[in-house]
């Protein structure tokens, strides 16, 4: 099956900076890659995603790579701000599969 | 829309104690899972089900069963709850996203409900 590796588990940056954390996924099959954010107390909520037909997507401040060779993708965050901080989980799938496999997830902070 | 809802948000069970996490949906998705999340662990799935009538294991199913007897309902429910059990829960329920032809399923995630067994 998927298995999905996600670095860093936490990370620090102060606002303004950029942040990028990285994600590797082993089942080349594999084809699309949501990323979720949780801020504290809530649950996961979708903030971007992309399909292996495009190598980058963004959205505003945040961006997603995706490497197919390499079988890895990644989150951007420009400008990071403080409302940023919480934690991000990678996730990878493919088409027909109703499930997701996630990453352990990385905790960012961003300091004022 | 109130999305996915999850009952209760906080609960204490003493050890072989049994309960019931409900899990409701309003958004006519037929899919929906149930996860748990512990740190360091990220989510991991429970159970999920792909319509009324129907669930599947996921990757850690032990120790917990669930029912889908309505389409926007998807209960959790643990017979006899062990320490090993102490979690984070949280329900989600997805709808396909097509493109020409793939489909994918977005996942829509509930508040949580915080479990613990003493």
């Amino acid at each position: 099956g998927e298995n999905v590796e996600q670095h860093p588990s936490t990370l620090s940056v102060q606002e303004g900076d950029s942040a990028v954390i990285k994600c590797t996924y082993s089942d080349s099959a594999s084809n699309y890659f949501p990323w979720y954010k949780q801020e504290l107390g809530k649950g996961p909520q979708l903030i971007i995603d992309i399909r292996s037909n495009v190598g980058e997507k963004k959205d505003q401040r945040i961006a997603v790579t995706l490497n197919k060779t390499a079988k890895h993708f990644s989150l951007h965050i420009t400008e990071t701000q403080p409302e940023d901080s919480a934690v991000y989980f990678c996730a990878a799938t493919h088409s027909g599969y109703s499930t997701l496999t996630f990453g352990k997830g990385t905790m960012l902070l961003v300091s004022p | 829309n109130a999305g996915v809802t999850q009952t209760p948000k906080f609960r204490v069970l003493k050890t072989g104690q049994s309960m019931t996490l409900l899990c409701a949906q309003d958004m006519n998705h037929e899919y929906m899972y149930w996860y748990r999340q512990d740190p360091g662990m990220g989510l991991r799935l429970i159970h999920y089900s792909v319509g009324e009538g129907t669930t599947a294991k996921g990757e850690v199913p032990d120790g917990y069963n669930v029912s889908r007897l309505k389409k926007q309902n998807f209960l959790l429910g643990l017979e006899s709850a062990a320490p090993s059990q102490t979690s984070v829960y949280f329900c989600a329920s997805s709808y396909p996203l097509t493109s020409g032809i793939n489909y994918w399923y977005e996942q829509y995630f509930g508040p949580g409900t915080r479990l613990t067994v003493t």
